[in-house]
C-alpha cells in the first residue's frame, strides 16, 4: 500500500537556524497538509495546500513558516528562524480528494536547542 | 470554532472486557468524524470514519448528533488494541480544505 514518507525522522537544530522538513505524499493525491504536535498536546493543523497554493492556514502558521511543492513529488515545510517553542512532532498528510480520508506520514521530530 | 474533546487521557481495561473511548465535539455546521489510531512508534492510521459505518478490528462508532458524540466501542478488548486513539473532526461540506481538528487523545492500555 502506498504511504506518505517524511524525512528526516529526527532533526536537531540550533535556535535561529532555518530548517526544512520534507514529505513525499502519495503519488495521485491532490491535497496536502502539515500538522504539528507539541509534546503532551494535541495534533494541530498548520496549513493545507492544493493546486500549487496554500488553501488554508492556521494562526500558528505565521511569517516564519512557508510551504512549497518544488517538483511533482516533494512537499516541504520551511521554518525560517526557529524558536524553542517550535520543538514538536511535525506530520505531513495527503488525500486524493475531499471524499477520501487523509493519510499521514510517520512524522519528523524537530528539536530546537 | 470547532472543538473535539476526549475526556480520558488514559484508559486501562482487562483483556476481554468491553472498551468505550469517549469523544464529544462542537461544530456549528455538518461535521465528519474520524477515529485515528497510533500504535507505538507508528504513524497515525485511520481507524473509522462515520460516513462509512464500517467495523474495523471489531471497533465501531456511531455519530450521535443530539449528544454531539462519536464514542468508539469494542465489545472485547485485545492486547494488540493498546495504542493512542485520537478522535478528529472535519467539515463535511462547503468551501475550505477540510483540515482535521483533533482531540488530545486517549491512551488505551489492555491488561493481559
Amino acid at each position: 500500500e502506498p504511504e506518505v514518507t517524511q524525512t528526516p525522522s529526527h532533526q536537531v537544530t540550533q535556535m535561529g537556524q532555518e530548517v526544512i522538513l520534507r514529505c513525499v505524499p502519495i503519488s495521485n493525491h491532490l491535497y496536502f497538509y502539515w500538522y504539528r504536535q507539541i509534546l503532551g498536546q494535541k495534533v494541530e493543523f498548520l496549513v493545507s495546500f492544493y493546486n500549487n497554493e496554500i488553501s488554508e492556514k492556521s494562526e500558528i502558521f505565521d511569517d516564519q513558516f512557508s510551504v512549497e511543492r518544488p517538483d511533482g513529488s516533494n512537499f516541504t515545510l520551511k521554518i525560517r528562524s526557529t524558536k524553542l517553542e517550535d520543538s514538536a512532532m511535525y506530520f505531513c498528510a495527503s488525500r486524493r480528494d475531499r471524499d477520501q480520508p487523509q493519510h499521514f506520514g510517520d512524522g519528523t521530530r524537530l528539536s530546537i536547542l | 470554532a470547532q472543538r473535539v474533546t476526549q475526556p480520558e487521557k488514559l484508559l486501562s481495561v482487562f483483556k476481554g472486557a468491553p472498551v468505550e473511548l469517549k469523544c464529544n465535539y462542537s461544530y456549528s455546521g455538518s461535521p465528519e468524524l474520524f477515529w485515528y489510531v497510533q500504535y507505538s512508534r507508528q504513524r497515525l492510521q485511520l481507524l473509522l470514519r462515520h460516513i462509512s459505518r464500517e467495523s474495523i478490528k471489531g471497533f465501531t462508532a456511531d455519530l450521535n448528533k443530539g449528544e454531539t458524540s462519536f464514542h468508539l466501542k469494542k465489545p472485547f478488548a485485545q492486547e494488540e488494541d493498546s495504542a493512542m486513539y485520537y478522535c478528529a473532526l472535519s467539515p463535511y461540506s462547503g468551501a475550505g480544505s477540510y483540515q482535521l481538528t483533533f482531540g488530545k487523545g486517549t491512551k488505551l492500555s489492555v491488561i493481559p
